[in-house]
């Protein structure tokens, strides 16, 4: 079954202290993997797209890597106002597009 | 720019009351797409449209039916409102052939169904 896991469900962290969000996915025919950015009662924005194994893509402190598998969001010496909900999403075959359930980013100052 | 934009932005409806969301996007998108975001389960693609007139179905399509009879324009119906359609509900839109597939989205139409 087509799938796309991401995990932890929630990370807290101090300002400061780097971590990585993860999104395994297990479809075929993919065509790109998308990062999104979730505020409280907004429409996601659009983060980063990685198309190939070994593709890495950085904005501010983050960085998006992507494997044949799984990818990973590398945060940098977060910052309070990073706290966000991150989403993960595959586009395969022609139109499929499946999301993550995201994880919930909250950074403590 | 406005982007992509809903209405309404909250709606209360009584169960089999009937409604139509409305999306519009000002950027000659012609791939436009209606998701529901429910906890816990991410954003599940409901139907989407390639173009004007054309429309196909998600991955949970039952219950809701879609319009696509302008371009900037993609109407989301719901003909007899169940409790299990409560839920927040995006619409996105992506250009056909910009080499990427990244999604624009709005800014959501929250629906509770009592």
């Amino acid at each position: 079954e087509d799938q796309v896991t991401q995990s932890p469900e929630a990370l807290r962290l101090q300002e400061g202290e780097s971590s990585s969000l993860n999104c395994s996915y297990t479809v075929s025919g993919l065509r790109g993997l998308f990062w999104y950015r979730q505020d409280p009662g907004k429409g996601p924005e659009f983060l980063f797209t990685l198309y190939s194994a070994g593709e890495e893509k950085e904005k501010e402190r983050l960085k998006a890597t992507l494997t044949k598998k799984e990818s990973f969001l590398h945060i940098t010496a977060p910052k309070p106002e990073d706290s966000a909900t991150y989403l993960c999403a595959v586009h395969y075959n022609n139109n499929d597009m499946r999301f993550g359930a995201g994880t919930r980013l909250t950074v403590k100052p | 720019n406005a982007g992509v934009t809903q209405t309404p932005k909250f709606r209360v409806l009584k169960t089999g009351q009937s409604m139509t969301l409305l999306c519009a996007q000002d950027m000659n998108h012609e791939y436009m797409y209606w998701y529901r975001q429910d906890p816990g389960m991410g954003l599940r693609l409901i139907h989407y449209s390639v173009g004007e007139g054309t429309t196909a179905k998600g991955e949970v399509p039952d219950g809701y039916n879609v319009s696509r009879l302008k371009k900037q324009n993609f109407l989301l119906g719901l003909e007899s409102a169940a409790p299990s359609q409560t839920s927040v509900y995006f619409c996105a839109s992506r250009p056909l052939s910009s080499g990427s597939y990244e999604q624009y989205f709005g800014p959501g139409t929250r629906l509770t169904v009592t």
